[in-house]
């Protein structure tokens, strides 16, 4: 079964640094590309990015770019979300989510769990 | 960056109802747009792939259709399950980007 499991809920204070994770399994880890997407309270759905593990390679889209980080370690199938410094804008929900094919941007499924990030002082 | 406009941003229907949910892409995509369904708590489902390809263990009354900018998800005899937020999403850019979602109530 394919599954995208990601890391536990976050609790943060302004300007502190937060790494979150997202571990593919049953599948070829490095030859699909991952998204990561954030849903702020109540609102939509965002695009904030996408990795392929294997060439590597990374896209941001222009509303994130800059503020945050994605990176992928295929020696244990596991990509990663961070921030050098959180803002309380930040607070969401965060997913991942696998492309549908090897080796190319398409539609995404499975999605991770979720990962609840709260940023507060 | 390209622009999804979903229409309508929320809509309250009965049961068996037909359901339309409308997406415009501010330039043309193709078929490269997808549907997900997401249920308050849980992460989004995919619904339907390129426009009009239906996913495996999906029911069948979801369906889609369209290409280039504008694309349709219908949903027939809807039943109470269906109670989500519906997404459009593009992929034909190497930024994909989502529409702002359709929220369905069930009277």
């Amino acid at each position: 079964e394919v599954q995208l499991v990601q890391s536990g809920a976050e609790v943060k204070k302004p300007g502190e640094s937060l790494k979150i994770s997202c571990k593919g399994s049953g599948y070829s880890f490095s030859n699909y590309w991952i998204g990561w997407v954030r849903q702020m309270p109540g609102k939509g759905l965002e695009w904030m990015g996408i990795i392929h593990p294997g060439y590597p390679e990374t896209r941001y889209s222009p509303s994130f770019q800059g503020h945050i980080t994605i990176s992928a370690d295929r020696s244990i199938d596991t990509a990663y979300l961070q921030w050098s410094s959180l803002k309380t804008s930040d607070t969401a929900m965060y997913y991942c989510a696998r492309s549908g094919i090897p080796n190319a941007i398409v539609e995404v499924d499975p999605w991770g769990q979720g990962t609840l990030v709260t940023v507060s002082s | 960056e390209i622009v999804l406009t979903q229409s309508p941003d929320f809509q309250s229907v009965t049961p068996k109802e037909k359901v339309t949910i409308t997406c415009r892409a501010s330039q043309s995509i193709g078929s490269s747009l997808h549907w997900y369904q997401q249920k308050p708590d849980q992460s989004p489902k995919l619904l339907i792939k390129y426009a009009s390809q239906s996913i495996s263990g999906v029911p069948s009354r979801f369906s889609g259709s369209g290409s280039g900018t504008d694309f349709t998800l219908t949903i027939n005899s809807l039943e109470a399950e269906d109670a989500a937020a519906y997404y459009c999403h593009q992929s034909s850019s190497l930024t994909g980007t989502f529409g702002q979602g359709t929220k369905l109530e069930i009277k």
